[in-house]
């Protein structure tokens, strides 16, 4: 099956600091998501974003997915933006079930 | 706009027992996946349900079991529950929606999952 990596696996930041974290995959996909997890659990949606670029306030992506990497850049962080930062793919177009990364876990300190 | 709601919120059973979570889904939405995430790692795609059969199973064995009701609601049955099925459940629902260019999206919505603990 299809794998997807993320890194850095672990990130600490200062609040105001800009950040990227990074997801290779391995196939050809027709459905990428970026998710949010909360401490609660709760995955939050960011970015539907198979190929190109999108930007919502202080967060955007990038997916090349020629290249098979998708990009998620944060600026600014708040110290509300911690969390595990989740990378999900598909291959049939999403009439599948998504292929999660290992996370990133972001920690943006005061 | 209601999201996608999921029941209990919590659930602790007992080695060998059977558990039945339910899930409802985005309004609206007439697809449900299910996922299993362990401590530390990412969710794990389960099964998928469309047109209440299942169209898709990812590596899970037999024990798994699923449902998808007229109304597009969801359960899901573990049987013979085992010390490692102890984990968060997560529900996702999704229709597929014509994008730009004619290309067809089909954005995966999470619920706030089902936290089982088996002893």
């Amino acid at each position: 099956g299809i794998q997807v990596e993320q890194s850095p696996p672990d990130l600490i930041l200062q609040e105001g600091a800009n950040s990227t974290l990074r997801c290779n995959f391995s196939d050809s996909v027709n459905n990428l998501q970026w998710f949010h997890q909360n401490p609660w659990g709760q995955l939050i949606n960011l970015f539907y974003i198979p190929s190109g670029t999108k930007q919502n306030g202080r967060l955007s992506a990038t997916t090349v997915a020629t290249e098979r990497y998708s990009l998620l850049y944060i600026s600014s962080s708040q110290t509300t933006d911690s969390g595990v930062y989740f990378c999900a793919v598909g291959i049939r177009g999403g009439a599948d079930g998504l292929t999660f990364g290992k996370g990133t876990h972001l920690i943006i300190q005061p | 706009d209601a999201g996608v709601t999921q029941s209990p919120t919590h659930l602790i059973k007992t080695r060998g027992q059977q558990v039945t979570l339910r899930c409802s889904p985005k309004s609206g939405h007439d697809t449900v996946s299910w996922y299993q995430q362990a401590l530390g790692q990412g969710p794990q795609f389960i099964f998928q349900y469309y047109e209440e059969e299942e169209r898709q199973r990812g590596n899970f064995p037999d024990r798994f079991s699923g449902h998808q009701f007229p109304n597009y609601s969801s359960e899901l049955n573990v049987n013979a529950l085992l010390l490692g099925d102890s984990a968060l459940y997560l529900c996702a629902s999704s229709l597929a929606k014509r994008g730009l260019g004619g290309s067809i999206r089909y954005e995966q919505y999470f619920g706030p999952g089902t936290r089982l603990t088996v002893t």
